[in-house]
């Protein structure tokens, strides 16, 4: 098995820029994907395939990805952004998915 | 419009066995993946295990090889996942989610249940 290791949490004043990490050995080969959950909801899907957003996700959601580590970008916070967010992965495209632990995003 | 509807909260006995249903609708039942997410309370979210409804293929977390079977039901459009030997620490609400995969891309898991809540107390 293999692991995504992300920061706990994550601070930022609205309007400025959030960065959440997601490091692991696999993302050099494989896609990575994001996830924002908010208190009681389903996740929801904000990024696929390490940069891109669907259909629905607001501009300032942007992803990356460089060696062993991707990163959500959120540009121009707003207070909505607020929430938990979750990178995943997996070795191949039928080996078990994994989360990474989470990273809490908080707007100040 | 698509969705994917999750039975009802159970409440089990350490020991006993559980399974939930996940019913689709509004899209092609065989063309996603449909995975089981559960989150314990105050937890972040597990990956247990996965079909693929276009020939039953399955895969698990090592976590819960034997424990957790996931099947699925192409008549109904219907996955189910059952989880035996339930212990405290199962309690957690369990999700499914399809994922759209295509000449080996796989494009995240875009629709979610509403999420099912599983308590195991004695």
């Amino acid at each position: 098995s293999y692991e995504l290791t992300q920061p706990p949490s994550v601070s930022v004043s609205p309007g400025q820029t959030a960065r959440i990490t997601c490091s692991g050995d696999v993302l050099p080969n494989q896609y990575a994907y994001w996830y924002q959950q908010k208190p009681g909801q389903a996740p929801v899907l904000v990024i696929y395939k390490d940069t891109e957003r669907p259909s629905g996700i607001p501009e300032r959601f942007s992803g990356s990805s460089s060696g062993t580590i991707v990163t959500l970008t959120i540009s121009g916070v707003q207070a909505e952004d607020e929430a938990d967010y979750y990178c995943q992965s997996a070795a191949s495209s039928t080996s078990p998915r994994v989360f990474g632990g989470g990273t809490k995003l908080t707007v100040l | 419009q698509v969705q994917l509807v999750q039975s009802g909260a159970e409440v089990k006995k350490p020991g006993a066995s559980v399974k939930v249903s996940c019913k689709a609708s509004g899209y092609s039942f065989t063309s996603y993946y449909m995975y089981w997410v559960r989150q314990a309370p105050g937890q972040g979210l597990e990956w247990m295990g996965m079909i693929n409804p276009n020939g039953g293929y399955t895969s698990y977390a090592q976590k819960f090889q034997g424990r957790v079977t996931v099947t699925r039901d192409t008549s109904t459009s219907t996955v189910y996942m059952e989880v035996s030997s339930l212990r405290p620490e199962d309690t957690a609400v369990y999700y499914c989610a399809r994922e759209y995969y295509y000449a080996g891309d796989r494009y995240g898991m875009d629709v979610w249940g509403q999420g099912t809540t599983v308590t195991v107390s004695s």
